[in-house]
């Protein structure tokens, strides 16, 4: 257990739908980091959040959102899902800058049918 | 934009050879971190190197951060299967980490 909780682990749905994705930091940590990995792109960054605030973007596309709770934990919305946005989704956190490493979830594998 | 760039893409070896992937930066680096990700499971941090020339090691692996910090090695000593798996360098850019595509070792035993 990484300490980084990712859930579900898996979700099969059908195109044009919308699904969210949802997850809890190593405890202390205080950014938040979404990634995307498919076969043929690695590990594409998302967004990044930092205490509730957004830091970075990525090439997330217009579809996708995210937050950061008050609490910490971050949800990933996906919506008008399309057949290409099958692929692992990875939540990752890290003490204040990254410096140390990042810390990854198991991640949540989207398969749009 | 800062791209991070891996090779090779596939490493094939029979156990006990040794095994390098390579990674350059477009741009200097103020560091660079290795993760490691076993086949179904996600990428786990292994390293990070600071210093120009840095060179660090974990039992059978060794791992270099160039003089110009633009790239960097994994180098691991006679392979185990345990050392299958895809292993990633990243690079920070504007406080989030750009990964290279990987190299992903196959141990044949």
């Amino acid at each position: 257990d990484s300490g980084v909780t990712q859930t579900p682990k898996h979700l099969i749905t059908a195109t044009g739908q919308r699904v969210t994705l949802r997850c809890s930091p190593r405890s202390g940590d205080l950014s938040v980091y979404w990634y995307q990995q498919s076969l043929d792109q690695g590990l594409q960054f998302l967004i990044q959040y930092y205490n509730g605030e957004e830091r970075a973007k990525g090439n997330i596309l217009e579809r996708f959102s995210a937050q950061q709770f008050p609490d910490l934990h971050s949800e990933l919305n996906l919506s008008s899902l399309e057949l290409g946005d099958s692929a692992l989704y990875f939540c990752a956190s890290s003490v204040e800058s990254g410096d140390y490493g990042y810390t990854f979830g198991s991640g949540t594998r989207l398969t749009v049918v | 934009g800062q791209q991070v760039m891996q090779i090779p893409q596939y490493q094939h070896v029979q156990e006990g050879e040794d095994f390098t992937t390579y990674c350059n930066s477009s741009t200097t680096l103020s560091n660079i971190q290795w993760y490691k990700q076993r086949p179904g499971g996600h990428p786990v941090f292994l390293i990070q190197l600071v210093k120009s020339g840095e060179v660090k090691k974990q039992k059978r692996l060794t791992f270099q951060f160039g003089e110009a910090k633009k790239n960097s090695s994994l180098h691991i000593t006679a392979t185990q299967t345990t050392d299958v798996g895809t292993y990633f360098c990243a690079g920070p850019r504007g406080g989030k980490l750009i990964f290279g595509q990987g190299t992903e070792l196959s141990v044949k035993p």
